[in-house]
């Protein structure tokens, strides 16, 4: 069984600030990693997905995450966060076989003006 | 356009009045699932399904019921709603492990 722990369940930062958002995750086998992003009042859609290969992952929209086996973390980074950013991001591992998705609690990013 | 869509979007209903949520997807995809998000709670898998006729139990899969007769639709049924299932709930569909959200139903039992 997978499980994934998100630090903080908030993080206020300032606009163009740098954010990082914490994910560990624990698993008995090799697993994907995934981050989803919910804007208020919308479902949730991907942001960025390490499945092999390049344990750097970046999004479209300036977001990246690196993968750390040794210390099986997925944290989420952006060196220049903008008011739009806004949003709960959600940290989630598969596992191998047949499971579903097991995700965090959610981290709430808050951008100050 | 790929999708998963949901209906309805939000109810509210009163305790034991039996509802459905429908799901479906139009990407062909074997795996469906349905998730419920609770604040501080994240989301929690409520049931999946691997493919037709074939279903199984999430983490939190009382008081649902599911069934996947037809490889595109998977309604989420509540025989007898009750207050505690008030919550927010999301169909998924997947791919290779990345989940494709619907953009999720709001339920509110009274």
């Amino acid at each position: 069984a997978q499980s994934v722990t998100q630090l903080d369940s908030q993080v206020p930062v300032f606009e163009e600030a740098p954010v990082e958002l914490r994910c560990n995750y624990s698993s008995s086998v090799s697993v994907y990693l995934f981050w989803y992003v919910q804007y208020p009042n919308q479902g949730l859609q991907l942001l960025l997905k390490y499945l092999s290969g390049s344990t750097l992952v970046e999004s479209i929209n300036g977001f990246e995450a690196e993968f750390n086996k040794s210390q099986t973390s997925f944290h989420l980074r952006k060196p220049s966060v903008h008011i739009s950013d806004t949003a709960e991001y959600f940290c989630a591992v598969k596992g191998g076989g047949a499971d579903g998705l097991t995700f965090g609690k959610g981290t709430h990013l808050i951008i100050q003006p | 356009e790929a999708q998963v869509t949901q209906n309805p979007r939000y109810l509210i209903t009163v305790t034991g009045k039996k509802l459905t949520v429908t799901c479906s997807q139009n990407m062909n995809h074997e795996y469906m699932s349905w998730y419920r998000q609770d604040p501080g709670l994240g989301l929690r898998q409520i049931y999946y399904s691997m493919n037709v006729e074939v279903t199984d139990k999430g983490d939190v899969p009382e008081g649902y019921k599911v069934s996947r007769k037809e490889k595109r639709n998977f309604p989420l049924i509540l025989e007898s709603p009750s207050p505690n299932q008030t919550s927010l709930y999301f169909c998924a569909s997947s791919q290779l492990g990345e989940l494709f959200f619907g953009e999720g139903s709001r339920l509110t039992v009274l």
